[in-house]
């Protein structure tokens, strides 16, 4: 199975502030990445695929990218709204797998 | 507007079985993949299955595979999870979810989900 490990575990951060999360893959998965946004009580959301791609509806202060098994999402201006817990998730090949989350917390 | 109503969770007895129903609406059911992630305070998120949009083929996790069976009925537009021998380990909050437009493997538009607790 293709192992995603993500980082940090958690982080504080200041509105208008700008955070990154990594996430790596144990092996090659192209451009197959997904970033998701969950709030406490919530679903999870996709809000990036294939590694750079905004879903419909996503602000422009979130970005991905990608080189080579290593992903990043960052988030430009951090709003009230955007603290949340973060998933990556590679879609490259069943079994599908997520990284363990990235809490952003409110410093 | 798509929307997944999971019916059958709750409490379910160690070593018994589990059946979840997933009603869909808002899309063209056949047109789509189907997964089923469950999340647990222990592993997160972890993904479950996945089937065909017409239903001829499904994926598992390794961890659930020989325990878990996927089907789906797209005239009635529900999905199907069966479950054996549930263990306390199984308890979690488990969502339906519809494949994104853009790639069937991308688990795209979740519903609200269903908690399971397996406790005697």
């Amino acid at each position: 199975d293709i192992q995603m490990t993500q980082s940090p575990s958690s982080l504080s951060a200041s509105v208008g502030g700008r955070v990154t999360i990594i996430c790596r893959a144990s092996q090659s998965i192209g451009n197959y990445l997904n970033w998701y946004q969950q709030k406490p009580g919530k679903a999870p959301e996709l809000l990036i695929y294939a590694a750079t791609h905004l879903e419909s509806g996503v602000p422009s202060r979130f970005s991905g990218s990608e080189s080579g098994t290593t992903f990043t999402l960052t988030i430009n201006g951090l709003h009230p709204e955007d603290f949340a817990t973060y998933f990556c998730q590679q879609s490259y090949n069943p079994p599908l797998t997520f990284g363990g989350g990235t809490k952003v917390e409110v410093k | 507007q798509v929307h997944l109503e999971v019916s059958g969770g709750g409490v379910v007895q160690p070593g018994r079985s589990l059946r979840l129903s997933c009603a869909a609406s808002g899309f063209t059911f056949s047109s789509y993949g189907m997964h089923w992630v469950r999340q647990t305070p222990d592993k997160g998120l972890e993904w479950m299955a996945l089937i065909w949009p017409d239903g001829r083929d499904t994926y598992f996790a390794d961890s659930l595979k020989g325990r878990i069976s996927l089907s789906r009925d797209n005239a009635k537009n529900t999905l199907y999870l069966e479950m054996k021998t549930m263990r306390p380990e199984d308890s979690g909050l488990y969502y339906c979810v519809r494949s994104s437009d853009q790639w069937l493997y991308s688990p795209g538009s979740w519903g609200q989900g269903t908690l399971v607790t397996v406790s005697s």
